[in-house]
């Protein structure tokens, strides 16, 4: 089974703290994923990266940003945390080959709440 | 519109059969998903479907894929309780680099 961990289930941060989520995934796929999901707006992709060292800006991108040093992490980065980025975050790995191409698999979420 | 569209509630008695409708925008899309999403928890995959294909089975899960008016949905029969959770809607748009958009989820509640 693909399984993708995220470092924290629940994180509480301050008001213009730096604040890091991490995700992990064990199955080598080469596409990771960053959203958040807040009521009533669904899911919203925030950057996605194909491949180490890369990434692109997802739909809502401002405020954060992203780090793909190895494989297996991704991690999230608000550089200075606001109380509007309080939400669930989640993170998605893909893999691109194969009759199940396409599926993203997604970790459990993050809840951070900014102060 | 640019959005996938579903309802926001859907309230059901156990043992009845759910239908969660979804509508896409892109006739091009190649895949469509359902995700699963139960309280405090990440989204699970629950099934798939190709766009080539207009039904799939599996298990007490029915797709239904109707591409002229671009519409998806998904039946559970025999609902449990253990299915109430949020239901997403998602599509994979063609040239769209493989991301996926989602709809905004659909809250199942099954009464006993």
């Amino acid at each position: 089974d693909v399984k993708v961990t995220q470092s924290s289930r629940y994180l509480v941060k301050r008001t213009g703290e730096k604040v890091f989520l991490e995700c992990v995934q064990d199955m080598d796929h080469e596409n990771m994923f960053w959203y958040r999901q807040d009521p009533g707006l669904g899911l919203r992709l925030i950057y996605f990266s194909y491949d180490v060292k890369m990434k692109e800006k997802g739909d809502i991108p401002e405020g954060y940003s992203v780090s793909r040093e190895k494989k297996e992490r991704f991690s999230l980065i608000l550089e200075s945390a606001s109380t509007n980025q309080t939400s669930m975050y989640l993170c998605a790995s893909r893999w691109t080959g194969g009759f199940m191409a396409d599926t993203q698999y997604f970790g459990p979420g993050t809840r951070l709440t900014v102060l | 519109g640019e959005d996938v569209e579903q309802s926001l509630f859907l309230s059901v008695r156990e043992g009845d059969s759910s239908v969660i409708n979804c509508t896409y925008t892109d006739s091009s899309s190649t895949y469509l998903y359902w995700y699963k999403q139960e309280p405090g928890a990440g989204l699970q995959l629950l099934t798939y479907i190709f766009s080539n294909m207009d039904m799939k089975q599996d298990q007490r899960l029915t797709v239904l894929l109707n591409k002229k008016d671009k519409h998806l949905s998904l039946r559970i029969a025999d609902t449990q309780t253990g299915d109430s959770a949020i239901y997403f809607c998602a599509e994979r748009r063609g040239g769209s680099q493989g991301n996926l958009i989602f709809g905004k989820g659909t809250k199942l509640s099954v009464k006993p």
